[in-house]
């Protein structure tokens, strides 16, 4: 099945340092993918969409100098933290649109990000 | 922006229980999936509903596409101790854009279930 492998799956930075997170679809080729931060026990919330050679669309309140989402092929996309605080510590997932499941959605195994 | 409101927040259940659990929309959706996430992992598709009125089985699991296109529901037989975990449900407005793209999911606040064995 479609698999959409993310890395790295935990990661501990300081504070005002960057961190990069990668999502790759490993058999098929994702178009389209999406980024989505979950705290603790709360659900996941979209932050933005990243298409595969244009500019990613955020979501209202997403800092998009913040929050750079690069998705230069057709097999990756990247998130990158820039200047991370405490406050940007959580759960970060990654999707992708999977058509050969009829368009249906395949996560990532996400990232657990510590800011300290 | 469109909410979820998913329910209940948490169930405590008996091996062998059927379990039902529900989502409700202020707003249509034209896709509605179930996913199912364990700690420390990403979300893990279900069932997927892409037409009002649907109702579709993934063994013990059964789900429905409300008429209205603003609920959905799902259901597990039989419950196992490897049922334990958050289920979420999320909506889709428009799965195909023009130029190729879609939107995003919008999640419900999930379902903590506990099974007692």
């Amino acid at each position: 099945g479609a698999v959409v492998s993310q890395h790295p799956s935990w990661v501990i930075c300081k504070s005002g340092t960057s961190v990069k997170i990668e999502c790759r679809s490993l058999d098929f080729q994702a178009t389209t993918m999406f980024w989505y931060r979950q705290f603790p026990k709360q659900s996941l919330m979209l932050m933005a969409t990243s298409n595969e050679g244009s500019k990613a669309t955020y979501e209202q309140g997403v800092e998009k100098d913040k929050f750079l989402i690069n998705h230069a092929s057709l097999t990756l996309s990247t998130l990158t933290v820039t200047s991370a605080h405490p406050e940007d510590s959580s759960f970060y997932i990654c999707s992708a649109r999977v058509r050969a499941t009829n368009y249906g959605y395949t996560f990532g195994s996400g990232t657990r990000l510590t800011v300290v | 922006g469109q909410q979820l409101n998913q329910s209940p927040q948490s169930m405590f259940i008996q091996e062998g229980e059927d379990v039902s659990m529900n989502c409700t929309s202020s707003s249509i959706f034209n896709t509605w999936l179930w996913y199912k996430q364990d700690p420390g992992e990403g979300p893990v598709l279900l069932i997927a509903l892409y037409k009002a009125g649907e109702l579709t089985s993934n063994g013990r699991l059964t789900a429905q596409f409300g008429i209205t296109r603003k609920d959905s529901f799902l259901n597990i037989s039989a419950s196992i101790p490897s049922d334990v975990g958050i289920y979420f449900c999320a909506g889709q407005l428009n799965p195909f854009k023009p130029g190729g793209g879609a939107d995003g999911l919008t999640f419900g606040k999930g379902t903590h279930l506990i099974i007692q064995p």
